[in-house]
């Protein structure tokens, strides 16, 4: 069961913003949204999370609706290292069974 | 990168053979995590570890063993290598809710 939708791929002109849709219209009031990515074939890195308020930190913002059923990561300022594959997580925690990758959003910044 | 290492970071082995693989932090997390990416998927979570001895199943667990005797290591052992089984597999810690750090992985083939 799928908690999250996000597209297959996006492009993004290099020095843009990056705007990377997800949605998780099934989100319980108890669940965070976490996004990480991961650069070619290695580990995946963790980027942001939030519950409800927009986030941001020094690698990007988090927008989330006010109905909480879909969200944007935004990478303000995209590079050639900003390629890679974008995962959208929805769960109660980041550890055990409900904490699940599914197939993300592979993310082409062009130059 | 966080303290996290795996070994081997590239192991062919044959059918039925079994095949256990390391992962090493020097953080001191409490969180421990083995997944396998295979192409088509996310990340799958196989087992995972909450404390020393304290294990528990993930998606993907048939076929799969974890021990964890010591907080800084949590062994993945295949009993009888499957082709099956080929795979990325990535080790993950964390202390906490949000952040799960990624090793560099071992790819394993079996043939």
């Amino acid at each position: 069961d799928a908690k999250t939708t996000q597209p297959t791929s996006m492009d993004c002109a290099e020095g843009r913003a990056a705007n990377l849709p997800c949605n998780h219209s099934t989100i319980s009031g108890n669940e965070y949204v976490y996004w990480y990515r991961q650069i070619h074939s290695q580990g995946p890195q963790y980027i942001i999370h939030g519950l409800k308020n927009n986030e941001t930190n020094e690698m990007a913002s988090l927008i989330i609706t006010e109905d909480r059923k879909s969200s944007t990561l935004i990478l303000p300022h995209a590079t050639l290292r900003d390629t890679a594959v974008y995962y959208c997580i929805v769960s109660t925690d980041n550890y055990g069974q409900n904490f699940v990758f599914g197939p993300g959003t592979r993310l082409s910044v062009l130059p | 990168d966080a303290g996290i290492t795996q070994s081997p970071r590239h192991k062919v082995t044959e059918t039925g053979t079994p095949v256990t693989l390391r992962c090493h932090q020097t953080e001191n997390h409490r969180y421990m995590y083995w997944y396998r990416q295979d192409p088509g998927h996310g990340l799958r979570l196989i087992h995972y570890s909450y404390g020393v001895k304290d294990t528990d199943k993930g998606e993907v667990s048939d076929g799969y063993s974890v021990s964890r005797s010591k907080t800084e290591d949590f062994l993945l052992t295949l009993e009888s290598a499957t082709s099956s089984q080929t795979s990325v597999y990535f080790c993950a810690i964390s202390e906490g809710y949000y952040e799960q750090y990624f090793g560099p992985g071992t790819r394993l083939t079996v043939t």
